[in-house]
This record gives C-alpha cells, structure tokens and sequence, in this order.
C-alpha cells in the first residue's frame, strides 16, 4: 500500500519568514496530494491540496509543488504568522479512495 | 466549520465495554470515511463508505464495526474496548465529482471535530 513520509517532524520559524515542510509518497499511482492544518483539540482543517495534473498551485500565502518523477510535494507558507502554529499533514490517495497522512509536522512561529 | 458533525465529543468507558460513535456528513456527501487517531500511530484510515455500502478497509480491527444508514449518517462501533483504543476518531465525508475530461476526480475530505475515547 501507499506510505507517506513527512520532515520535518518539529518546525520553528521566526514571525514573517518562510517555513517549508517536504512529503514523499510510495506509490506512484497516488494522484491527489492534500495538506491539513491541526489545531489543538480540533479536526484536519484542509488548507490546500493538488492534483498530480499540475506542478504547483498557490493560495494567498499558501503554496504547493509536486515533482511526480521524484514522487514528492511540499508546503510552503510565507510570510509566517503566529496563528500559523499548529500540526501540519501532509496525504495522498487514489481517486475516490482513503488518505494515508504523513506523521505530521508540529510548526511554531515564534513572535 | 466543516459542516461534518460527530458525537459524542468526549466518551469515557472501561475496558471490555462497547460504545457507538455517530458521524453526519455534510449535506450532499456520499462518502463516509474514518480514521483514528493515536500518538503513536498517527492518523489512520479504518474504514469507507459510499451511499451505504463499504467500499474500502483499511487496518480495522476485527472488534470494531461501521455502518451507514440510509439518511447517510453513519455509525463506528468499538467493542472489547482495550486501553490501546484510546484515541481520537475522526470522520470525514466527501463527494464524487467529475474532472473537465470527464473522468472521476478524486473526492476532498472534510473532517469532523473528532470523538476523543478514553478506556480506563
């Protein structure tokens, strides 16, 4: 089956710099790459996903690439905040099918 | 607010008991899944289903059980709880849509704000 490996596993960034967080994926039939924000106490909050028919998308602040040769994606945030701080999980699936996540990265920006 | 809905919020019960964990999803979706949530593991899909029928396993354990109704509400079933099954539970819903080819495009799940099981 599919596995997911996430790094860094703990993040810390200074107020207004860059954090970026890098996933890699096994199975290269895998074509949708979805990544949650979790804060404490709370559910998966989708932040931004892609589909493995482009190379990047961006929302806001938000960005992410997928290299399908390498079978990797990866998060970007610019600009950090300090409500950025939480859980970070990256995914992948096949179509209609269940996500297997990453092991998550635990981001801090720090004021 | 994801519009997925689950209780209880919390659930506190001992060992070799049974509880019963109630998942709605958002209004239109199809798709149920759950997924569990430990320390040690992370998050984990158990189980998927489609207009009330199951249509994918993941690593569930025999003990545990699910079901969708009709109304698409769906329920996840813990019996001869242990203490390993502490853990949050987690279910997200989601629907088909069709991509610009015309092909099925893979669904985006949206996730409920969890059960978190405790077994003393």
């Amino acid at each position: 089956g599919e596995n997911v490996e996430q790094h860094p596993s703990t993040l810390s960034v200074q107020e207004g710099d860059s954090a970026v967080i890098k996933c890699t994926y096994s199975d290269s039939a895998s074509n949708y790459f979805p990544w949650y924000k979790q804060e404490l106490g709370k559910g998966p909050q989708l932040i931004i996903d892609i589909r493995s028919n482009v190379g990047e998308k961006k929302d806001q602040r938000i960005a992410v690439t997928l290299n399908k040769t390498a079978k990797h994606f990866s998060l970007h945030i610019t600009e950090t905040q300090p409500e950025d701080s939480a859980v970070y999980f990256c995914a992948a699936s096949k179509t209609a099918r269940q996500l297997t996540f990453g092991s998550g990265t635990q981001l801090t920006v720090l004021p | 607010d994801s519009g997925v809905t689950q209780t209880p919020k919390h659930l506190i019960t001992a060992t070799g008991q049974r509880v019963t964990l109630r998942c709605s999803p958002r209004s239109g979706d199809l798709s149920v899944y759950w997924y569990q949530q430990s320390l040690d593991q992370g998050l984990q899909f158990l189980i998927q289903y489609y207009n009330g029928e199951e249509r994918a396993k993941g690593n569930i354990l025999e003990r545990f059980s699910a079901q969708q109704f009709p109304d698409l509400h769906s329920e996840l079933n813990l019996s001869s709880l242990e203490l390993g099954d502490s853990a949050l539970y987690f279910c997200a819903s989601s629907s088909p849509s069709r991509a610009s080819g015309g092909g099925l495009r893979t669904d985006t799940q949206y996730f409920g704000p969890g059960t978190r099981l405790t077994v003393l």
